[in-house]
C-alpha cells in the first residue's frame, strides 16, 4: 500500500532554533499534503494544505512566517518551524494523497514527529 | 460548523469485550466518514471508511456503519484484544473542501488480558 515516510521522528533543539521535518511519498506522487499538529490529549488539528508548485494555504490562526512550508516536488513537502519557543512542542504529522486519488480518498499518514523545544 | 463529536476515553475493557466506540457528526452536504487508528508511538493508520448513507465499513473484526438519520459512524468489534490498544480516531471530509479531514478528539482504549 501507499506508504508516507516522514523524518525525523523526534527532535529536540533549543528556542531559537530552526527545525526542518519532512514527509515523502515513497511509492505515489502526492499532488495534495496536508499539516497536522496533535496537542496532548487533544485531536489533531490541521495546519496548512499544500499542493505541488504552489503557495501552501493555512488555516487560520496559524503563522504561516513561522511554520514554513515547502511542497517542491510530487514526493517531498518540508515543514521549518523556524525560531523555535518551548510552546511550539508537539507531535506534528504529515499526510499526502496521491494524483490519481479522489477528494475523498482516505490519506495516507506519515509516523509523525516529536518535537521538543527547550 | 462542521465537527466530530466521540465519546470521551479512556475506555478500558478486559480481553474478549465487546467494544462500541461512539462517533456522531454535524456537516454540510454528504461527507465521507472514516476511523483512523493510532498505535503507541506511531502514527495513523486508516481502519476503514464509508462514503455513503448505509455503507458498512469494515477492517480487522471492527465494523461501523453510515447513519444518516442519526448522523453516526459508531465503531464496533465483538472480541476485542489486547493488541486493539490504541487511541482511535472518528474523522469525515466534507465534499466542497479539498479533501482535509475533520477528526474527533480520539478515544483512547486499553485492553486488560
Amino acid at each position: 500500500g501507499a506508504v508516507v515516510s516522514q523524518h525525523p521522528s523526534r527532535v529536540i533543539c533549543k528556542s531559537g532554533t530552526s527545525v526542518k521535518i519532512e514527509c515523502r511519498s515513497l511509492d505515489f506522487q502526492a499532488t495534495t499534503m496536508f499539516w497536522y499538529r496533535q496537542f496532548p490529549k487533544q485531536s489533531l488539528m490541521l495546519m496548512a494544505t499544500s499542493n505541488e508548485g504552489s503557495k501552501a494555504t493555512y488555516e487560520q490562526g496559524v503563522e504561516k512566517d513561522k511554520f514554513l512550508i515547502n511542497h517542491a516536488s510530487l514526493t517531498l513537502s518540508t515543514l521549518t518551524v523556524t525560531s523555535a519557543h518551548p510552546e511550539d512542542s508537539s507531535f506534528y504529522i504529515c499526510s499526502a494523497r496521491g494524483a490519481e486519488g479522489q477528494r475523498h480518498s482516505p490519506l495516507h499518514f506519515g509516523n509523525g514527529t516529536r518535537l521538543t523545544v527547550t | 460548523g462542521d465537527s466530530v463529536t466521540q465519546m470521551e476515553g479512556p475506555v478500558t475493557l478486559s480481553e474478549e469485550a465487546f467494544l462500541t466506540i461512539n462517533c456522531t457528526y454535524t456537516a454540510t452536504g454528504y461527507p465521507s466518514l472514516f476511523w483512523y487508528v493510532q498505535y503507541p508511538g506511531e502514527g495513523l493508520q486508516l481502519l476503514l471508511k464509508a462514503t455513503k448513507a448505509d455503507d458498512k465499513g469494515s477492517n480487522k473484526g471492527f465494523e461501523a456503519t453510515y447513519r444518516k438519520e442519526t448522523t453516526s459512524f459508531h465503531l464496533e468489534k465483538g472480541s476485542v484484544q489486547v493488541s486493539d490498544s490504541a487511541v482511535y480516531f472518528c474523522a469525515l471530509i466534507l465534499g466542497g473542501s479539498q479533501g482535509n479531514l475533520i477528526f474527533g478528539k480520539g478515544t483512547k482504549l486499553s485492553v486488560k488480558p
